[in-house]
């Protein structure tokens, strides 16, 4: 069993679209990061958080420590959204990722 | 742009050749992370550095694989004798961390894409 479990693994909406992956974990934490990946390889970290609620722009990301589960909503969704959005474990000094949700939101 | 710099951005080699990626972290940053990408996964670690110091390897890094950060600022990469599932993008990241135990956010590099024909 993978330690990082993300849901769904391919996602398409139209814009405009409320959008929400999910990222169940097995192993104790302190923080969770999600992670964008655009086509051609670049990852940009969208946020760390290690309890409640984040949010930037029309990302809002929740983590739940006890339930060992976090979500990442996009709101009024846009074709600039389009990527591969992944989360991520710390442990031990480095990431454990997740295999990622590829989003495509349609205009 | 992140601030981390890879080169080259692709790199296309026979099977059999030895190759080398760079990795330029920001410069105030003290850590330093290989990950390896294959197509439709997520990256998986491969070694990580603080400093001038590789703290851990992963058991996906064979002995035809060999990283180093000689002076805590930019690392090699190396792969001897490469084959056909060495193919994949290779990531560098970095990050500020006050000691081994801490963990700080991650800025990525735009990957070193390698095909092994």
């Amino acid at each position: 069993k993978n330690e990082v479990e993300q849901s769904p693994q391919n996602l398409t909406a139209q814009e405009g679209e409320f959008i929400t992956i999910n990222c169940s974990y097995s192993v104790g934490i302190s923080a969770l990061h999600w992670l964008q990946q655009h086509p051609g390889g670049g990852i940009v970290s969208l946020f760390m958080l290690s309890s409640g609620k984040k949010k930037h722009g029309r990302l809002i990301a929740t983590i739940n420590i006890q339930e060992k589960h976090s979500s990442l909503h996009i709101t009024a969704s846009h074709p600039r959204d389009s990527a591969v959005y992944i989360c991520a474990l710390p442990l031990v000094g480095k990431l454990i990722f997740g295999t990622g949700t590829r989003l495509q939101v349609f205009p | 742009d992140t601030g981390v710099s890879q080169d080259p951005r692709h790199k296309i080699t026979k099977r059999g050749q030895n190759v080398t990626f760079r990795c330029d972290p920001i410069s105030e940053h003290n850590r330093l992370y290989w990950y390896r990408q294959t197509l439709g996964q997520g990256p998986e670690f491969l070694t990580y550095f603080q400093n001038e110091a590789q703290l851990e390897k992963s058991r996906l890094l064979s002995d035809r694989f060999s990283a180093e950060r000689p002076k805590g600022s930019f690392s090699t990469l190396e792969i001897q004798r490469t084959e056909q599932g060495d193919s994949a993008m290779y990531l560098c990241a970095s990050s500020t961390n006050r000691d081994r135990g801490s963990f700080g956010e991650q800025y990525f590099g735009p990957g070193t894409r390698l095909t092994v024909t």
